[in-house]
């Protein structure tokens, strides 16, 4: 079983949609949890960082965590043409990232 | 401004080459990572290090080597390609002490093996 697993999608929106991207995770020792958004043919880079439970917002982003269930997840309101990537779940544990598989999102005009 | 570089976006080699892929970090990071990434298995990690000249295996270390002779520096080394090595090679660095320190990645470097 894989540390943190996520479904790969593809998911694909219409603009102005409100988009749910989930995670869950094994390891119950995990603390730190972060979304990263890959462009096509780029690097991830950082969205979003949670540590333990609870809600965390970003303007439309919204990242959250239930430690009871072993979930993470990502909210997005109001989606964007420009929204449209691959997003990745992770947890931290000690200095080793921990990666789901990605979710492809399609924002469409 | 934060820069993780990688030496080549595409590279193309043959069966049985031996490969280097170099990855520079410009942040005096003391962490450097080397993942490879496939479609439906996400970020697999490969090697890691901690400090120059250290290395630690991660979860698929078989057929690659590192290098990390200075800080800014971490080298993987293909020691005979194969095709199964074909894949997106992503480097990433991350500050070393406190709990929680972001992960900066590189473009990626497009590896196929002919």
């Amino acid at each position: 079983q894989k540390e943190v697993e996520q479904d790969p999608g593809p998911l694909s929106v219409p603009e102005g949609a409100i988009v749910s991207l989930n995670c869950t995770y094994s390891n119950s020792a995990f603390q730190y949890f972060m979304w990263y958004r890959q462009y096509s043919r780029k690097g991830p880079e950082l969205l979003m960082y949670t540590y333990s439970s609870g809600n965390k917002e970003d303007g439309r982003f919204t990242a959250q965590v239930d430690k009871s269930s072993k979930y993470i997840s990502l909210f997005i309101r109001d989606s964007q043409p420009s929204d449209s990537a691959t997003y990745l779940c992770a947890s931290l544990y000690g200095n080793q990232f921990y990666f789901g598989t990605g979710t492809s999102l399609t924002v469409i005009p | 401004d934060v820069k993780v570089t990688q030496s080549s976006r595409y590279l193309v080699k043959r069966t049985g080459e031996k490969v280097f892929l170099e990855c520079v970090q410009d942040m005096d990071h003391e962490n450097m990572f080397w993942y490879r990434q496939d479609p439906g298995l996400g970020l697999r990690l490969i090697y890691f290090s901690y400090d120059v000249k250290m290395k630690e295996k991660g979860d698929i270390p078989e057929g690659y080597s590192v290098s990390r002779e200075k800080k800014e520096r971490f080298s993987l080394i293909l020691e005979s390609a194969s095709t199964n090595q074909t894949s997106m090679y992503l480097c990433a660095s991350s500050l070393r002490g406190t709990p929680y320190n972001e992960q900066f990645f590189g473009p990626g470097t497009r590896l196929t093996v002919l």
